[in-house]
């Protein structure tokens, strides 16, 4: 049974461009979680979804953060006009439903903005 | 506040056991996690305790909780070089969507 899968593992953009970032729960779960890691620091919350919902987004970034969970394929993560704070590694983590509190991780995306 | 707080590092010997310690300032917490994680690596959850248990143990792992002081406790018996890793605890409440809010992780470093 694949667990979270995250894709790219490592992706590097120039100030001003778009980042997109993949994330495909394991089987049968249906909630997923994005969370950041900045240097040297612990994950923070960002946004909560189940498919084609957002349940929570209190940790998302007013502006340029967007994410989406598409009733076919993966969970999206979209960063617009990338800044150098943007820097970091995006968690993905899923569980199987709104009961459950397990989450599982992926092993993440850590985006380098130059 | 929604603050969980660690030490950041702990340096054990081999063979010995290690107690990393948390704690959390929100009192509605539902369930408190361990999770590790290894360098460039996600997170591996291992194990969790929900707030009306005392204490949880599962192999080498013991995981104490007083909710009194909302102080949390991974005891890693007979640890390893394998468990140099840092560790992140973290809190989940009822009626917060099961968002987890973290620590700012302990990083175990055992030595030989």
């Amino acid at each position: 049974n694949a667990g979270v899968m995250q894709n790219p593992r490592h992706l590097v953009r120039r100030r001003g461009q778009e980042a997109r970032l993949r994330c495909s729960p394991m089987k049968g779960h249906s909630h997923v979680y994005w969370y950041r890691q900045l240097p040297e620091e612990g994950l923070k919350f960002m946004v909560y979804l189940q498919k084609e919902n957002i349940i929570d987004e209190s940790g998302m970034p007013k502006e340029r953060f967007s994410a989406e969970f598409p009733k076919e394929g993966p969970s999206i993560l979209r960063i617009q006009q990338v800044v150098r704070g943007d820097s970091a590694a995006y968690f993905c983590a899923s569980s199987p439903g709104r009961s459950s509190y397990e989450q599982y991780f992926g092993p993440g995306t850590r985006l380098t903005v130059t | 506040g929604e603050d969980v707080e660690q030490s950041l590092f702990l340096s054990v010997r081999e063979g010995d056991s290690s107690v990393i310690n948390c704690t959390y300032t929100d009192s509605s917490s539902t369930y408190l996690y361990w999770y590790k994680q290894e360098p460039g690596a996600g997170l591996q959850l291992l194990t969790y305790i929900f707030s009306n248990m005392d204490m949880k143990q599962d192999q080498r792992l013991t995981v104490l909780l007083n909710k009194k002081d909302k102080h949390l406790s991974l005891r890693i018996a007979d640890t390893q070089t394998g468990d140099s890793a840092i560790y992140f605890c973290a809190e989940a409440k009822a009626g917060g969507g099961n968002k987890l809010t973290f620590g700012t992780g302990t990083q175990l470093k055992v030595e030989l």
